[in-house]
């Protein structure tokens, strides 16, 4: 299974900042998606990032406030751009290995 | 469109006792299904999943869960619940093969008491 690493682990932002969280995976991936899980909520997916394509957005989500970033097979980012207290929220990332997702430990963000 | 429901938001047990907690799902063909774990400050561990075949699966850590299709239900078991279970359970229902578009239900968390 993918070992998958986050960075940061958590962080305290401003509104009207923007916060880049990075995501390493062990080996070589296709596919890789970023969720966002709000206080009490469940996860919820914001995009597909496929390296060597654009990434594809859920219903609710935009580039403009998400943009994200695919390098290579092992490496994606997601920006939260323009932050508001609204996007306090866990950010993980996951890849598909098999027919299974395996996840990151995710990034604790508050916004103040 | 696939939905999931877990209709428990918070559940305790005893150290010891067995536990269940449920899962419903809505999807028009044979669904993918995924029991996750989230330890505070973790992120998710698959616990079993199903895709076919026998409808007991059995997972890690002594759990497992069984598929009834007729109740549309992916309840997840233990026998022997240990404090170390103290977590957040996600059930998931995927689109199926080579699809990796999951669906979330909203969680259950459980709480172990000594």
């Amino acid at each position: 299974s993918a070992v998958i690493s986050q960075k940061p682990s958590r962080d305290i932002c401003q509104r009207g900042t923007s916060l880049t969280i990075q995501c390493q995976v062990d080996s070589q991936v296709t596919m890789m998606f970023w969720y966002r899980q709000q206080p009490g909520q469940s996860l919820t997916l914001i995009a597909t990032a496929n390296q060597g394509s654009e990434a594809t957005y859920e219903s609710g989500f935009v580039i403009d406030k998400f943009p994200i970033s695919r390098p290579n097979l092992t490496f994606s980012t997601l920006t939260v751009s323009n932050m508001s207290p609204e996007d306090s929220s866990i950010y993980l990332c996951s890849v598909g290995q098999g027919n299974e997702q395996f996840f990151g430990p995710g990034t604790r963000l508050t916004v103040l | 469109a696939q939905s999931v429901t877990q209709p428990d938001i918070h559940i305790t047990v005893s150290e010891g006792a067995s536990l269940e907690l449920r899962c419903n799902y809505s999807y028009g063909a044979t669904p993918y299904l995924f029991w996750y774990v989230q330890s505070p400050g973790q992120g998710l561990q698959l616990l079993l999943k199903y895709f076919s075949g026998d409808t007991l699966v059995q997972g890690i850590k002594g759990f497992e869960a069984e598929f009834k299709r007729s109740q549309s239900s992916f309840n997840l078991r233990k026998p022997s619940v240990h404090w170390s279970d103290a977590a957040e359970y996600f059930c998931a229902v995927g689109e199926g093969a080579g699809s990796y578009q999951l669906t979330f239900g909203k969680g259950t968390k459980l709480s172990v008491i000594p």
